[in-house]
């Protein structure tokens, strides 16, 4: 099955600095990259995605590059805020039968104001 | 509009009671998800649902059992609780598309001693 490895586990940056996140995925077969955030109490939440035909996305400060050759993909959030600070997850989820996403051990932000 | 609703919220158990937490969605979808979350592990699979009366196992089955008796409802059960079940439970629905984005609830927090 598929495996997703996320780094890092920790990532302490000051506010107005960028922070990047990395998954890598070990099924070729994945056409879908996932990213969620839970803030402190409360269950994740979608920020952003992309699909395996693209190779960046942006909304606003975030943006996510998938390099489909080498199974990576890495989330990136520019001029950090406190808001920022939170648990991040990345998810790969193959194309074909049930629509199961194996999730990323998650990332822990702390932004410092 | 709630969402995903998990009820109840926090509780406390002694080893071998038993009880059902509850997962109802308003979003008519047909996916329903267990997972747990527990430190550095990030989010485990533990049953899921493709539709009203289905059930299958995911990563972490063992010590659970799930039922899907209407579209809006999934229960996830522990017949016999042990202190390894102590975590935080996510209920997850999603439409079952293409691109799947799950919709996660807030958590139930599980103690067992």
């Amino acid at each position: 099955g598929e495996n997703v490895e996320q780094h890092p586990s920790t990532l302490s940056v000051q506010e107005g600095d960028s922070a990047v996140i990395k998954c890598t995925y070990s099924d070729s077969a994945s056409n879908y990259f996932p990213w969620y955030k839970q803030e402190l109490g409360k269950g994740p939440q979608l920020i952003i995605d992309i699909r395996s035909n693209v190779g960046e996305k942006k909304d606003q400060r975030i943006a996510v590059t998938l390099n489909k050759t080498a199974k990576h993909f890495s989330l990136h959030i520019t001029e950090t805020q406190p808001e920022d600070s939170a648990v991040y997850f990345c998810a790969a989820r193959a194309s074909g039968g049930s629509y199961i996403p194996t999730f990323g051990r998650g990332t822990s932000l702390i932004v410092h104001p | 509009n709630a969402g995903v609703t998990q009820t109840p919220k926090f509780r406390v158990l002694k080893t071998g009671q038993s009880m059902t937490l509850l997962c109802a969605q308003d979003m008519n979808h047909e996916y329903m998800y267990w997972y747990r979350q527990d430190p550095g592990m990030g989010l485990r699979l533990i049953h899921y649902s493709v539709g009203e009366g289905t059930t299958a196992k995911g990563e972490v089955p063992d010590g659970y059992n799930v039922s899907r008796l209407k579209k809006q409802n999934f229960l996830l059960g522990l017949e016999s609780a042990a202190p390894s079940q102590t975590s935080v439970y996510f209920c997850a629905t999603g439409q079952g598309t293409r691109n799947d984005i799950q919709y996660f609830g807030a958590g139930t927090r599980l103690s067992v001693l």
